[in-house]
């Protein structure tokens, strides 16, 4: 099975403009949750979505936003954007059969605010 | 407030030397709890979890209730295993993973 896919893999922006990254999830996996991972603050979490629904959100600003379409795939939408919005952009599929589901990771989508 | 804590940034332990990383979490209920691995240029990965209690690569992960913690251990660490460690409790019944702030693990010969 192909793994977890994320486009673009960087992106460099300068402040005030918007991104959207995109994340295809494993054949067959229904959950997909976005993390920003940056040094000072590790990896936090924005937020899930299984079925097209948003489950689960972090405690960000609501410049995040996301969105999953029928076939899984998911997108994630950055609005007015601030240089402490550089950081790698995580996306993570799963089953979700039973309680013990595990979360594949993509490679990330590098984003770059100037 | 749910937390996890992993204390240790930094860990650098010499190769065939025992390694624990730390991680205590302040959940209520009965959440699930995971290790993740990141090496180097490679992708985020899961390493074991509480509810199988398995060894992956040498490593074991006690969850003790008592203490909240769930600490990784390996009693022969190996160069292989110098990466970043993530300790992720998830509260029962929700599909969010929290993450520690992680700790980077250096292994030398």
């Amino acid at each position: 099975k192909a793994g977890v896919t994320q486009t673009p893999r960087y992106l460099i922006k300068t402040r005030g403009q918007q991104v959207t990254l995109s994340c295809s999830p494993i054949s067959g996996h229904r959950s997909v949750s976005w993390y920003q991972q940056t040094p000072g603050q590790g990896l936090q979490f924005l937020f899930e979505y299984f079925s097209e629904t948003q489950r689960n959100k972090g405690n960000f600003p609501g410049r995040f936003s996301g969105r999953q379409f029928s076939n899984s795939r998911s997108e994630m939408n950055v609005s007015t954007l601030e240089l402490g919005d550089s950081a790698l952009y995580l996306c993570a599929s799963s089953f979700l059969r039973g309680r013990d589901n595990e979360q594949f990771f993509g490679p990330g989508t590098r984003l770059t605010v100037l | 407030a749910q937390r996890v804590t992993q204390p240790e940034k930094l860990l650098s332990v010499f190769k065939g030397a025992p390694v624990e990383l730390k991680c205590n979490y302040s959940y209520s209920g009965s959440p699930e709890l995971f290790w993740y691995v990141q090496y180097s240029r490679q992708r985020l990965q899961l390493l074991l979890r509480h509810i199988s209690r398995e060894s992956i690569k040498g490593f074991t992960a006690d969850l003790n209730k008592g203490e909240t913690s769930f600490h990784l251990k390996k009693p022969f660490a190996q160069e292989e295993d110098s990466a970043m460690y993530y300790c992720a409790p998830k509260r029962g019944g929700y599909y969010k993973l929290s993450f520690g702030a992680g700790t980077t693990v250096t292994v030398r010969a």
